[in-house]
């Protein structure tokens, strides 16, 4: 079955620090990526995605490439705000869409001033 | 922007109890999902919804769980007998059509067993 192993946190860094938070796929065929950033005490948000190989996903800052190669999704920022403080998770749907989503354990990165 | 709404935001109940969380997805979309988070762990798929049907379930997804789409708005799910084990935070979310489309979630309903 589909799978998704993140990187551990907690992620401690300091402001305008540069970030990185690993995300590996195990699925069969072409599944869609995405990352979701869990603000605290809010539900989920769509933070950036890529449906193919190659894709690019960005947003506030943030990126991530689908690397089939490798079978990652790793999130960049270059430069983090106090305002990043929060969880992130990586994961993905099935090649078919509108599937279930299967997540990664989370990250939860703290930014210190 | 439409968005997701979730209520109660936070239900506490007895064990053995029945409770039904409620979901109001956003109007034009066609698959609905139930998601549930148990504290500091990993969100966890339960249940998938489609054309008034369950289109896949977890092995969480037992007996003692229901969904329901009563009246073309709202998107329901049931506990029937609560177990301290229930306690967490569910997410309802929904999604149009179209390959690696956008979930949507709500805010969550925080489910305290005691």
């Amino acid at each position: 079955g589909n799978s998704v192993t993140q990187m551990e946190g907690p992620v401690t860094l300091s402001e305008e620090a540069f970030l990185t938070i690993n995300c590996t796929y195990t699925a069969t065929g072409y599944p869609s990526l995405f990352w979701y950033v869990q603000y605290p005490g809010e539900g989920l948000q769509l933070l950036l995605k890529a449906t193919k190989a190659d894709d690019k996903g960005s947003n506030k800052g943030f990126e991530a490439t689908y690397r089939k190669e490798t079978t990652s999704f790793h999130l960049e920022k270059g430069s983090v705000q106090v305002s990043d403080s929060a969880v992130y998770f990586c994961a993905l749907s099935s090649n078919f869409g509108n599937e279930k989503l299967t997540f990664g354990t989370g990250t939860r990165l703290t930014i210190i001033p | 922007e439409p968005e997701v709404t979730q209520t109660p935001s936070h239900q506490v109940t007895q064990m053995g109890q029945e409770v039904i969380l409620r979901c109001v997805p956003i109007s034009n979309h066609l698959y609905f999902y139930w998601y549930r988070q148990i504290l500091g762990q990993k969100v966890e798929f339960l249940v998938s919804f489609y054309n008034n049907e369950i289109s896949e379930k977890s092995e969480i997804f037992d007996d003692q769980f229901s969904v329901e789409r009563p009246d073309g708005s709202n998107f329901t799910l049931k506990i029937r007998s609560t177990k301290l084990e229930d306690s967490a935070m569910y997410f309802c979310a929904s999604t149009g059509t179209g390959r690696g489309n956008e979930q949507f979630f709500g805010p969550g309903t925080r489910l305290t067993v005691l």
